[in-house]
């Protein structure tokens, strides 16, 4: 069976202060790689960032980076410099059973504190 | 924007009544998706489409039904709804690229309450 594993439902930071988000994956096929998705609390999903299975670099996008540790099944989201607008649920997501269907974890509430 | 709109944006219902929700894309996505979430259970798959008549189950199928007579709609039907349906339902689609797996962008969600 498919499963993503979220293990923190809740997490807080303090402003500008860099953060880990936990995500690790067991999943029949890992060809396909993983994403994350940020819903803020107006309710819309907001994709971040993707880091392909055969990657030899870390996924980046701006403040957002993939620790991904591929022996041991584990894609960890960390944001730098946090702000207050990164206060929302993060969820990652692995593609499954062929390359367009996601499984997604249970899902990260952050809160970035001033 | 991926151009994904949905129909209605909230709704609250009766035990039994049956309910449709509509998905929108403007752009000729062929691979469309309905998925609920729930607390604690982040977003699950209901029923996915992967053309105009071609739609498949997902992991959370049961009481749902889906229809795409054309590639813009993609419907989402609760025969009879139950309490349980009682959810916020996401409509997607997916974008592929070249070497990676296909990105899956996110309408704005439907808020259904049944009671």
């Amino acid at each position: 069976a498919q499963k993503i594993t979220q293990t923190q439902p809740g997490m807080f930071v303090q402003e500008k202060e860099a953060v880990t988000l936990d995500c690790t994956y067991d999943t029949s096929d890992q060809s396909y790689g993983l994403f994350w998705y940020k819903q803020p609390s107006s309710g819309e999903m907001i994709f971040l960032i993707y880091q392909g299975s055969y990657d030899e670099q870390n996924a980046t996008e701006g403040r957002y980076s993939l620790n991904f540790q591929k022996a041991r099944k584990s894609a960890n989201l960390v944001i730098s410099a946090s702000q207050l607008g990164d206060s929302a649920m993060y969820f990652c997501a692995v593609p499954f059973s062929g390359y367009n269907k996601l499984i997604f974890g249970a899902g990260t509430r952050l809160a970035v504190h001033p | 924007d991926a151009g994904i709109t949905q129909s209605p944006r909230h709704k609250v219902t009766e035990t039994g009544t049956p309910v449709t929700l509509r998905c929108h894309q403007t752009e000729n996505h062929r691979y469309m998706y309905w998925y609920r979430q729930d607390p604690g259970h982040g977003l699950r798959l209901i029923h996915y489409s992967y053309g105009v008549k071609d739609t498949d189950k997902g992991e959370v199928s049961d009481g749902y039904s889906v229809s795409r007579s054309k590639t813009e709609d993609f419907l989402l039907t609760l025969e009879s709804a139950t309490s349980s349906q009682t959810s916020v339902y996401f409509c997607a689609i997916s974008v592929s690229s070249s070497g990676r797996a296909a990105e899956q962008f996110f309408g704005p969600g439907t808020r259904l309450t049944v009671l």
